[in-house]
């Protein structure tokens, strides 16, 4: 199982500043490595797939970047809905078995 | 569109045994794995196993193994996660989540989730 670790555990950021998380995997996962977004009772939301492309629908001010073992996502100008929990998660094995990072949870300073 | 529904919250006593299920609709169900994800209460996602519906060929994460069985019914497009003796440790949210298959098999769509709890 590829373990993935995410920093920092909790960001507090005022709405209108620009954040970076971080996701380090223990072996190199090329670029298969997709972000979530979860919300309080919901289920998580896709917001990029390998490493940098952003899902359907979703704004240009979350970006993805990285390769290899290092990874980051870059929200920039912080809106009130992106408070919640992010999650990495890898899939570079064969049969797809995936695994996520323990989150990075934004919330508003 | 694509859509994963899920059964309805369980309430269950230990010892107990449990199914829940995932209905897909919207795309062809044998085409694409489908797999389980535990989130307990306050905590993070746990990747459980995957399916293909196709050939039913299921793998598990090793903390899950033995512990739960994934299965598949092409005829209903429905996935199920079964426990045969639920234990107390088992309360969680459980979702099913679809692999995509352009680009890698990211988790591309999800079910809304099972909540499930164990308690005497």
């Amino acid at each position: 199982e590829i373990v993935l670790t995410q920093s920092p555990a909790t960001l507090s950021v005022s709405p209108g500043e620009s954040v970076t998380l971080s996701c380090t995997a223990r072996q190199s996962v090329i670029t298969n490595v997709a972000w979530f977004q979860q919300k309080y009772g919901q289920a998580p939301r896709l917001l990029i797939y390998g490493a940098s492309t952003r899902a359907t629908g979703v704004p240009a001010r979350f970006s993805g970047s990285g390769f290899g073992r290092e990874f980051t996502l870059t929200i920039s100008s912080l809106q009130s809905e992106d408070f919640g929990v992010y999650y990495c998660q890898q899939y570079n094995d064969w049969p797809p078995m995936c695994s996520f990072g323990q989150g990075t949870k934004l919330e508003i300073k | 569109e694509v859509q994963l529904v899920q059964s309805g919250p369980e309430v269950k006593k230990p010892g107990e045994s449990l199914k829940i299920s995932c209905k897909a609709s919207g795309y062809s169900f044998s085409n694409f794995w489908i797999g389980w994800v535990r989130q307990m209460p306050g905590k993070g996602l746990e990747w459980m196993g995957i399916i293909n519906p196709g050939d039913s060929f299921v793998k598990y994460s090793p903390s899950f193994a033995g512990q739960v069985t994934i299965s598949a019914d092409t005829s209903v497009t429905t996935a199920h996660l079964q426990w045969s003796r639920l234990e107390a440790s088992d309360t969680a949210t459980y979702y099913c989540a679809r692999s995509s298959d352009t680009s890698g098999y990211f988790s591309d769509y999800w079910g809304q989730g099972t909540v499930v709890t164990v308690s005497s």
